[in-house]
């Protein structure tokens, strides 16, 4: 299974653009790149996935190089209940296994 | 409304008593999964279910059963808990493979 690795922590400003790095080198062609986030201890909570093409809904936008081994997370707006735990996951093929790493802690401050 | 219920929300009891912790799900989905939540190490998946009647080992089986008989509902069964199963249990649902996972409210569990 592909790993990922993310920076430990990031700060953002409110209403400021929060860019959350993803580094996944080692991606298989049909594994997909979801992103979940944690809010204190709640249960995660789906924001995005993509495959190849950069996506955009509601909540972010996910921006995937083309050699599919990295990506960001694209908070427009961040405000302050976007504090949270984000995590990046290669989703295996065929089942729905995530594997979750340590996340990135985001702090958005005032 | 959507949702993936779990319960208890909290739990504290004493080795080696049986447990059970339910999860339930009102969006039809197939599949269903485990995960336990410790410090440092993340969510791990305990055990996942693709189907009725069809479940698999996760990454951190031992220690749990579970059991598939209807759609709905995946409860995570200790025989005899031990204190190093002392965690952050999370109850999850997605309808096919690669579609987006909910996951319930969480449940505390403490083996004194």
């Amino acid at each position: 299974d592909a790993k990922t690795t993310q920076p430990t922590s990031m700060d953002c400003a409110e209403g400021r653009a929060a860019n959350l790095p993803c580094n996944h080198s080692t991606i298989s062609g049909n594994e997909y790149v979801y992103w979940y986030r944690q809010i204190h201890s709640q249960g995660p909570q789906y924001i995005i996935h993509g495959l190849k093409n950069n996506e955009t809904n509601e909540m972010a936008s996910l921006i995937i190089t083309e050699d599919r081994k990295s990506s960001t997370l694209i908070l427009p707006h961040a405000t302050l209940r976007d504090t949270a735990v984000y995590y990046c996951i290669v989703r295996v093929y065929n089942t729905d296994k995530l594997i979750f790493g340590t996340g990135t802690r985001l702090q958005v401050f005032p | 409304e959507a949702q993936v219920t779990q319960n208890p929300r909290y739990l504290i009891t004493v080795t080696g008593k049986k447990l059970t912790v339910t999860c339930s799900q009102n969006m039809n989905h197939e599949y269903m999964s485990w995960y336990r939540q410790d410090p440092g190490l993340g969510l791990r998946q305990i055990y996942y279910s693709m189907n009725v009647e069809v479940t698999d080992k996760g990454d951190v089986p031992e220690g749990y059963k579970v059991s598939r008989k209807e759609k709905r509902n995946f409860p995570l069964i200790l025989e005899s808990p031990s204190p190093n199963q002392t965690s952050l249990y999370f109850c999850a649902s997605s309808l096919w493979s690669n579609t987006e996972a909910f996951f319930g409210q969480g449940t505390r569990l403490t083996v004194v």
